[in-house]
């Protein structure tokens, strides 16, 4: 079964950075994934697509601060001086023959 | 720049029935994949429904399966879900998104900002 594993919560300081991390499910580590940010009482945002190989690409608009990687069945999701407004839930997403599946989310605070 | 906006949510009663649309504009809606997605109050992101450019595939997630039924007018640029059969656990705030299906990538690149769904008797 196709499942994404996002830790519950993360917090990091203003300035700082954060990596977030997205775990594949056994047998699906060579899957792509997306990731959406929520920002408080909004509608989801997409940030990128992030590839086996890391190579990602963005949505439009997003700030170079925000990046992604990959190592094996992890994707992750790095944001680099932490703004005010990067506090948010973060969403992994892959998808399989004709089904979409989202990550638990991760909440993130900026201390 | 993108636009979707949804409506037609509101107060059901559980087993009754609720239209939602989705006005789309800004780019060529008949070149995309629309995908519905929900978030019940205070929990995640869980994928409804998606259609193909043309409306001819169609993908459901088995919680809806057989009760919700997803649509498109590709001369109206409107999405539509129709939701029958509603229960409690179908109380969400859902989002349209504009799905990059059929390029290689599954995913939604702009969403909406959704539209309450509330079933209670």
């Amino acid at each position: 079964q196709l499942v994404l594993t996002q830790s519950p919560s993360a917090s990091a300081s203003l300035g700082a950075s954060v990596k977030l991390t997205c775990t594949l499910s056994r047998g699906h580590s060579n899957y792509a994934i997306a990731w959406h940010q929520q920002q408080p009482e909004r509608g989801p945002r997409y940030l990128m697509r992030l590839n086996t190989d890391g190579s990602h690409s963005k949505g439009d608009g997003i700030p170079d601060r925000f990046s992604g990687s990959s190592s094996g069945a992890e994707r992750y999701l790095t944001i680099s001086s932490l703004q005010s407004e990067d506090e948010a839930d973060y969403y992994c997403q892959t998808w399989d023959t004709g089904i979409r599946v989202f990550g638990g989310g991760t909440k993130l605070t900026v201390l | 720049q993108v636009q979707l906006v949804e409506s037609g949510g509101g107060l059901v009663k559980p087993g009754g029935s609720l239209r939602l649309s989705c006005a789309a504009s800004e780019f060529t809606f008949s070149d995309y994949y629309m995908s519905w997605i929900r978030q019940a109050p205070g929990k995640g992101l869980e994928w409804v429904s998606t259609t193909t450019s043309s409306g001819s595939t169609i993908y459901y997630a088995d919680s809806v399966k057989g009760r919700f039924t997803i649509s498109r007018d590709n001369a109206k640029n409107s999405l539509y879900l129709q939701m029958n059969s509603l229960r409690g656990d179908d109380t969400a705030v859902y989002y349209c998104a504009r799905d990059l299906g059929g390029s290689g990538s599954y995913h939604p690149d702009y969403w909406g900002q959704g539209t309450l769904v509330t079933v209670s008797s």
